[in-house]
């Protein structure tokens, strides 16, 4: 059963980069026909989407964060990351990443990591 | 892209049966909406995907039958049936922004509904 895992920095300063790492374990990352995703949710409000990476490296981003966004695979590590620069105290959220087949649904998420974008 | 609608907060008795909604924005009533259930603390977890003909495919891993979707015009409608407290949660509307083959590769949410049990 495929599990996914975040982790990554819970306090970033800001103007910096936001960087987390999803950790897929109990099947490949570069196997079958998956979008890798990352999703926030700020506190107390609705998800939203970031973007996702197919398994052929290939990015879709929320048009609204693409400027600041880059999403990358590692498959040595069966790993996939987020990057979003120049952050702000918006940005705080709790940070999902989850598996989507394509013409699929989300499915299976991490727990989340909380991120706090603060001085 | 379409924009999809829910009420903030619904309520039902235990034991009782309580209808949650999703509303897609006009032109966009051939769209399928993935719901997810999010208990208190936790992340999201796959219900189910509906369109207008109802459920399309299966159902997510652990969803009791109490659990049913139905889709008429731009509504998306998940009903939960005999509630139990662990159904306490908020629910998520979420749909893939594409038209056929010309995939956009969007994806948007609704703002959540917090299902209280009474």
């Amino acid at each position: 059963q495929v599990q996914l895992q975040e982790s990554g920095p819970g306090l970033v300063k800001p103007s910096q980069t936001l960087s987390l790492t999803c950790t897929v374990s109990g099947g490949s990352i570069s196997s079958g026909s998956y979008y890798w995703s990352w999703i926030r949710q700020p506190a107390g409000k609705g998800l939203e989407w970031i973007g996702r990476i197919y398994t052929s490296g290939s990015t879709n981003y929320n048009p609204s964060l693409k400027s600041r966004v880059t999403i990358s695979v590692d498959t040595s590590k069966n790993q996939f990351s987020l990057k979003l620069s120049s952050v702000t105290a918006a940005d705080t959220a709790v940070y999902y990443c989850a598996r989507l087949p394509v013409f699929g649904w989300f499915d299976p998420w991490g727990q989340g990591t909380l991120v706090t974008v603060s001085s | 892209q379409p924009v999809l609608t829910q009420p903030p907060s619904a309520s039902a008795s235990l034991g009782a049966s309580v209808t949650l909604t999703c509303t897609l924005s006009s032109g966009y009533s051939n769209y399928k909406v993935d719901w997810y259930q999010q208990r208190p603390g936790k992340g999201p977890r796959f219900v189910m995907r509906v369109g207008t003909g109802g459920i399309v495919g299966s159902k997510g891993d652990g969803i009791p039958d109490r659990f049913s979707v139905l889709g008429s015009g731009l509504n998306r409608y998940l009903t939960i049936k005999n509630i139990q407290e662990e159904d306490e949660s908020d629910y998520h509307c979420g749909a893939d922004h594409g038209s056929g083959s010309n995939f956009v590769g969007y994806v948007v949410f609704g703002g959540g509904t917090k299902l209280t049990v009474l």
